[in-house]
Formats: C-alpha cells, sequence, structure tokens
C-alpha cells in the first residue's frame, strides 16, 4: 500500500537556522501531498500542500515541492523563529473505489531554541 | 474562519466502558473522517462517512466502533466496550468534496481517550 517515510526527529536547531525535513513517499499513481503541522496541545493544522508534480507549496515561509522523480515532498524554511516549534506531519492523499484518505508519516519533532 | 471542533478535549473512562467522541465538522463540508494518534507514534485512517453511509473503514476500526451523525451539524464516534489500548488522542476531520486533487482535510484539536 502507500507510505509515507519522514526523516526520524527530534530535531533541535537555534533560531535563524535553516530547516530541511525530508519525506518520502511509496505510491501507485501521483497523490496529492501535504504538511500538516500539530503545535503543542494543538490539533493538526494544514501547513501547505501540492497537487501534481513540480507544484510547490508555500506557507509562513516553509515551503516543498513535489518531486516525481525522487517521490519526494521535503519541507524547508530559510529562518526558523522559536515559534515553529511543533511537530509536523508529511502526508499523502490515497484516494480509491470513491473514497479518500490521508496516509500520515510518522512525524518530526522540530524544537527552535531562541 | 470555520473550523472543526470536537468534545470533550480530554476523556477518561474505565476499560469497558462506552465513550462518545463529539464532532462538528465545517458547515458546508460533506465529507467527514476519524483518525487517531497513539502516543508517539503515526496518526492512522480510522473511517470515512459520507452521506450516511460508512465509505471506507480501516482494519482498526472493528465491531466495538461506530460513527454516526445524528442530526445536521454532530458527526460522532462511539467505542463500545474501551479497551487499554484504545488509549490515543482521536482527530475528525471534514472536506468539503472528495476525489478531486484539490481536496483538502481540516482537523479538529483532538479528544485524548485515557483508558484506565
Amino acid at each position: 500500500g502507500n507510505s509515507v517515510t519522514q526523516m526520524e526527529g527530534p530535531v533541535t536547531l537555534s533560531e535563524e537556522a535553516f530547516l530541511t525535513i525530508n519525506c518520502t513517499y511509496t505510491a501507485t499513481g501521483y497523490p496529492s501531498l501535504f504538511w500538516y503541522v500539530q503545535y503543542p496541545g494543538e490539533g493538526l493544522q494544514l501547513l501547505l500542500k501540492a497537487t501534481k508534480a513540480d507544484d510547490k507549496g508555500s506557507n509562513k515561509g516553509f515551503e516543498a515541492t513535489y518531486r516525481k522523480e525522487t517521490t519526494s515532498f521535503h519541507l524547508e524554511k530559510g529562518s526558523v523563529q522559536v515559534s515553529d516549534s511543533a511537530v509536523y506531519f508529511c502526508a499523502l492523499r490515497e484516494f480509491e473505489g470513491g473514497s479518500e484518505k490521508l496516509v500520515f508519516g510518522k512525524g518530526t519533532k522540530l524544537t527552535v531554541n531562541p | 474562519e470555520p473550523e472543526v471542533t470536537q468534545t470533550p478535549s480530554h476523556q477518561v473512562t474505565q476499560m469497558g466502558q462506552e465513550v462518545i467522541l463529539r464532532c462538528v465538522p465545517i458547515s458546508n463540508h460533506l465529507y467527514f473522517y476519524w483518525y487517531r494518534q497513539i502516543l508517539g507514534q503515526k496518526v492512522e485512517f480510522l473511517v470515512s462517512f459520507y452521506n450516511n453511509e460508512i465509505s471506507e473503514k480501516s482494519e482498526i476500526f472493528d465491531d466495538q466502533f461506530s460513527v454516526e451523525r445524528p442530526d445536521g451539524s454532530n458527526f460522532t464516534l462511539k467505542i463500545r466496550s474501551t479497551k487499554l489500548e484504545d488509549s490515543a488522542m482521536y482527530f475528525c476531520a471534514s472536506s468539503k468534496t472528495s476525489g478531486r486533487a484539490t481536496d483538502t482535510q481540516y482537523f479538529g484539536p483532538g479528544t485524548r481517550l485515557t483508558v484506565l
């Protein structure tokens, strides 16, 4: 079946450092890809998405490009802030038999220190 | 901005008891989902629901689980006889459409279920 693999965390960075969180997927076809973020004590929030190859999703300074050649959707941010501390989940959208669901990676915890 | 809401935020129950987790999806959404996240593990799909029927369910969603949309706003997940391994964060999600590349599921804040 379809699956998502994320880099193992936790990741600890200093403020203004560059962030990369790797995400690769295994899927039939070309599913839509998502990054969700979970801030401490909160639910899952959509951060960004891409629906087809070479699409770049972006939001709040975060970016991710849908690369079908490498089946990847790595999350990047040029300069992280303390407020970016959260757990980040990569996910793909699986659509079969008329219904859809999201398949998530394990999540990567990011801590940004001042 | 419309959002998905869930109640309660935290539920503690004894093993073998029934629990009902409640969700209010975004008002013009037609597709509803439950996911769960056992502490430290992946977020896992449980069930999807459309037009008052289950569209798809995972292996986790056995006979102890059921879902219902009892009125025009609520969407509930019932666990008939809870087990220790049901302890998890349960997320409700909704989407306006399904089957399109642009579909997006919006998640609620979750209900943390603790089974003692």
